[in-house]
């Protein structure tokens, strides 16, 4: 049973601050992760991909990958009142794989 | 289109009723999926269309679940008898390709379709 393990939070963080989401993952043959935003009652939006260990930087966002720790982070800098959400984590195994396994997700709240 | 479109947005239903709910992928992407949502949980994988064919099925929780994808294009996720449980948001993603690691793998999602069994 493939797992991927969010900390549901709530996570708060006052406006300008770092928020830092952390991912763990059962599977060890996995090859690709992702970190999804989604806001209250509308669907999942990418916001960063991940397939190589180290880090990745995109604007405010980056995510970090240890595979040998099984451990994918996010981390968002400055953060702002419009990146209150819920981030969700998902990993799909092998090249040849397709079928996304999503953490349960957590909620992030930035305090203005 | 330029998004993944869904319909209904909203679905009310009484238990045992069957229910259909629509996908219009993006134009030109040949995977398509469908998740469900339940509250407070992450999406959870049903089905995996490569083109017509439903190519992973293993999601689907029983036989009362089914999809369709007979053009290549459009899918549409069938239930039949429907119970209280089956109440969730039902998710439609799209991809260019599948399989590999790179970016014409990534799913972009519909609105989704919200079921209500009363």
């Amino acid at each position: 049973q493939k797992e991927v393990e969010q900390n549901s939070g709530p996570l708060s963080v006052p406006e300008g601050a770092i928020a830092s989401l952390n991912c763990t993952y059962s599977d060890r043959v996995s090859q690709s992760f992702f970190w999804y935003r989604q806001y209250s009652g509308k669907s999942p939006e990418l916001i960063m991909s991940i397939y190589s260990n180290g880090d990745k930087e995109d604007g405010r966002f980056t995510a970090q990958l240890n595979k040998a720790s099984q451990y994918v982070s996010l981390l968002i800098r400055d953060s702002q009142p419009s990146d209150s959400a819920t981030y969700l984590c998902a990993v799909k195994s092998g090249a040849g794989s397709y079928q996304l396994t999503f953490g349960k997700g957590t909620k992030l709240s930035v305090i203005p | 289109g330029a998004g993944v479109s869904q319909t209904p947005s909203n679905k009310v239903t009484e238990k045992g009723k069957y229910v259909e709910l629509r996908c219009d992928p993006i134009s030109g992407h040949t995977a398509l999926y469908w998740y469900r949502q339940s509250l407070g949980q992450g999406p959870e994988f049903l089905i995996y269309f490569q083109g017509t064919g439903a190519a992973d099925d293993s999601g689907l929780p029983n036989d009362r679940f089914f999809a369709v994808r007979p053009e290549g294009s459009v899918s549409t996720l069938k239930i039949q008898r429907t119970e209280r449980g089956d109440s969730a948001v039902y998710l439609c993603a799209s991809s260019l390709t599948a399989g590999s690691n790179s970016g014409a793998n990534v799913l972009t999602f519909g609105a989704g379709s919200r079921l209500t069994v009363l």
